[in-house]
């Protein structure tokens, strides 16, 4: 059973600040890491996806995935109010393009 | 390009009767995959479709079901309702075809059991 640990927050930190979002997975053969964004009462939207080692960037945001210690991470720098949502990472499930998800992690950007 | 629609929006029903919830994906997607999420459990799998052929199954009692039709529309049912089942069914397409390949949600289709 694949399963995918996230702290759940909420993680909370000053406008302008880097936000450090953290996963653990359970499947060494998991091949791909998404991290979704999700606001209060919308569907969850990607911002990134990994499936090599080291770090991945897209604008103000990181990926790292670490494949030996089974950890994906998610940083955002120069964090904005808006940033403010549910932060989830999910895993590729077996063959196909189906996710496993993490319960997610509550982040709050205070200005 | 039009993106995930699902049908409808919003249900409710009463413990023991059935349900059929439906996805249409983006034009070109063939993966539909399906996911309830609820506070305490989050987003859970529930099944993957790709060209009409169930790929992969998540752990849900077989009262959960669905199915693909030939233009990669989808539809699940849920039967024999029980007050656990009230969630947001989300669906999510892609192309199918990579493990990379991005999933994109619809709306969701908000059920209450009564």
């Amino acid at each position: 059973q694949k399963e995918v640990e996230q702290n759940s927050g909420p993680l909370s930190v000053p406008e302008g600040a880097i936000a450090s979002l953290n996963c653990t997975y359970s499947d060494r053969g998991s091949q791909s890491f998404f991290w979704y964004r999700q606001y209060s009462g919308k569907s969850p939207e990607l911002i990134m996806f990994i499936y090599s080692n080291g770090d991945k960037e897209d604008g103000r945001f990181t990926a790292q995935l670490n494949k030996a210690s089974q950890y994906v991470s998610l940083l955002i720098r120069d964090s904005q109010p808006s940033d403010s949502a549910t932060y989830l990472c999910a895993v590729n499930y077996q063959a196909g393009t189906a996710l496993i998800f993490g319960k997610g992690t509550t982040l709050s950007v205070s200005s | 390009k039009a993106g995930v629609t699902q049908t409808p929006r919003y249900l409710i029903k009463t413990r023991g009767q059935q349900v059929t919830l439906s996805c249409s994906p983006i034009s070109g997607h063939r993966s539909v995959s399906w996911y309830q999420q609820t506070p305490g459990q989050g987003l859970q799998f529930l099944f993957e479709y790709f060209s009409e052929t169930q790929r992969n199954k998540g752990n849900f009692p077989g009262r959960f079901s669905g199915r693909q039709f030939s233009n990669s529309r989808s539809e699940m049912n849920v039967s024999t309702l029980e007050l656990g089942d009230s969630a947001l069914y989300l669906c999510a397409s892609s192309t199918g075809t990579f493990f990379t390949d991005t999933q994109y949600f619809g709306p969701g289709t908000r059920l209450t059991v009564l």
